[in-house]
């Protein structure tokens, strides 16, 4: 079974910068797009960033363009986020969610972590 | 952007009860954009419908998808205890980014 493990969060104050992973097994990882997503407490789902394969094309949310960058890493079968300048609106829990294949086309997300939480406070 | 609206946001009803839930775009979508998901408390979103009405794999065929243009169905045969749960519609969007709606709560009654 496909298995996404994210790392990284923890509590952080306003204006300061964490770093996001999340480690892929169990599938070739290297053949998949991946995104981030993330659900701030008691809220609904909000996606946050994408990033092809081959890790040449990213895309973002606008709530964050210009402070996370998301990259991967294939050889490590891993992906991550950068995120800088966070704000206390950008407490959630972060999944890491792999791109559906076949017919899906990486339109929907067919695998996501358990999450790792991100608390942005003072 | 197009926005997602779903309702209602709470639906109550029994075990073996049909459950009827909607997703409407602000604006016409393609039908191969249109994705539902389940997520249980204290649990990660799973994939449930994408392409408006295909199955994911390990889907139970009680779960369908249905719709075009504005509006989408899920509907839910026959609802079992598992069933619970807050549902999802998200859509692809140009430039490669991703909506989704604010979510439907079907409650046991």
């Amino acid at each position: 079974e496909v298995q996404l493990v994210e790392s990284g969060g923890g509590l952080v104050q306003p204006g300061g910068s964490l770093r996001l992973s999340c480690v892929a097994s169990r599938f070739t990882f290297s053949n998949y797009e991946m995104n981030w997503v993330r659900q701030a407490p008691g809220k609904g789902l909000e996606w946050v960033s994408y990033i092809t394969s081959s890790g040449s094309d990213m895309y973002y949310a606008d709530s964050v363009r210009g402070r996370f960058t998301i990259s991967r890493d294939n050889a490590k079968n891993s992906l991550y986020l950068e995120m800088n300048s966070l704000r206390a609106e950008d407490t959630a829990l972060y999944y890491c969610a792999r791109g559906c294949g076949g017919d899906c086309y990486g339109l929907s997300f067919d695998y996501w972590g358990q999450g790792t939480l991100v608390t942005v406070s003072s | 952007e197009i926005v997602l609206t779903q309702s209602p946001g709470t639906l109550s009803l029994s075990p073996g009860e049909r459950a009827t839930l909607s997703c409407r775009a602000s604006q016409s979508v393609s039908s191969s954009y249109l994705a539902w998901y389940q997520q249980k408390p204290g649990q990660a979103p799973r994939l449930l419908i994408y392409g408006a009405s295909s199955r994911a794999t390990g889907i139970p065929d009680r779960f369908s998808g249905s719709g075009s243009g504005t509006d989408f169905t899920l509907t839910i045969s026959r609802l079992e205890p598992e069933d619970f749960a807050v549902y999802y519609c998200q859509h692809y969007g140009s430039s490669l980014t991703w909506t989704f709606g604010q979510g439907t709560k079907v409650e046991s009654k």
